[in-house]
């Protein structure tokens, strides 16, 4: 399996409070992705990063941001936590190469009060 | 991204082949086909991937027809631990994001 670590694993907050979930390679990918994921939905992208410093928003990046100041950490916060952010998270790694594959971490459930 | 349609569910027998169809009819010349699982709410699992040949792994072979508007995941000797959901996927070569729909519930019986 890819290293890939998310932490927190399971995370109960109330609404109105932020809060940071921290994805962890040990592979050296360029990319890195945040993915929720909520039933009926399947998985949608939340944010993407294509270098250190270098993001981009995905299908559902709105009342979430990220960073990434090194290759290895790429951060997902949410400013204020809403109910509706309750879901599971999912962090992805990949290498950019032609016909790549993504893989993925172990997922962070996140409720929000 | 190309859309693909699957079954809701489908079950196996354990020790058969699990053949798992996708419909893909209106990719693109540069679009590969993924399939990924995804077992209890754990990570989604990368099973194979391919552009217009059939492929096989350790896990399973990938058929992709002529036409690249269907596939097909065989998956050799189906055992209970391959109970999952299954995701076809295609995506255009170094595209961004996955799509992954809801997939395929297989389940294996005993």
């Amino acid at each position: 399996d890819a290293g890939i670590t998310q932490s927190p694993r399971h995370k109960v907050t109330e609404t109105g409070t932020p809060v940071t979930l921290r994805c962890h390679q040990t592979e050296n990918h360029r990319y890195m992705y945040w993915y929720r994921q909520d039933p009926g939905h399947g998985l949608r992208l939340i944010h993407y990063s294509y270098g250190v410093k270098d993001t981009d928003k995905g299908e559902v990046s709105d009342g979430y941001s990220v960073s990434r100041s090194k290759t290895e950490d790429f951060l997902l916060t949410l400013e204020s936590a809403t109910s509706s952010q309750t879901s599971v998270y999912f962090c992805a790694i990949s290498s950019g190469g032609a016909g790549d594959t993504q893989y993925f971490g172990p997922g962070t459930r996140l409720t929000v009060l | 991204d190309a859309k693909t349609t699957q079954p809701t569910s489908m079950d196996c027998a354990e020790g058969r082949a699990a053949n798992l169809p996708c419909n893909h009819s209106t990719i693109s010349g540069n679009e590969y086909v993924y399939w990924y699982r995804q077992i209890h709410s754990q990570g989604p699992q990368y099973i194979i991937h391919g552009l217009k040949n059939n492929e096989t792994n350790e896990m399973a072979s990938l058929i992709i027809t002529e036409d690249r508007k269907s596939s097909t995941l065989i998956l050799p000797h189906a055992t209970l631990r391959d109970t999952a959901v299954y995701y076809c996927i295609v995506r255009v070569e170094n595209g961004n994001q996955f799509y992954f729909g809801t997939g395929t519930s297989l389940t294996v019986i005993p």
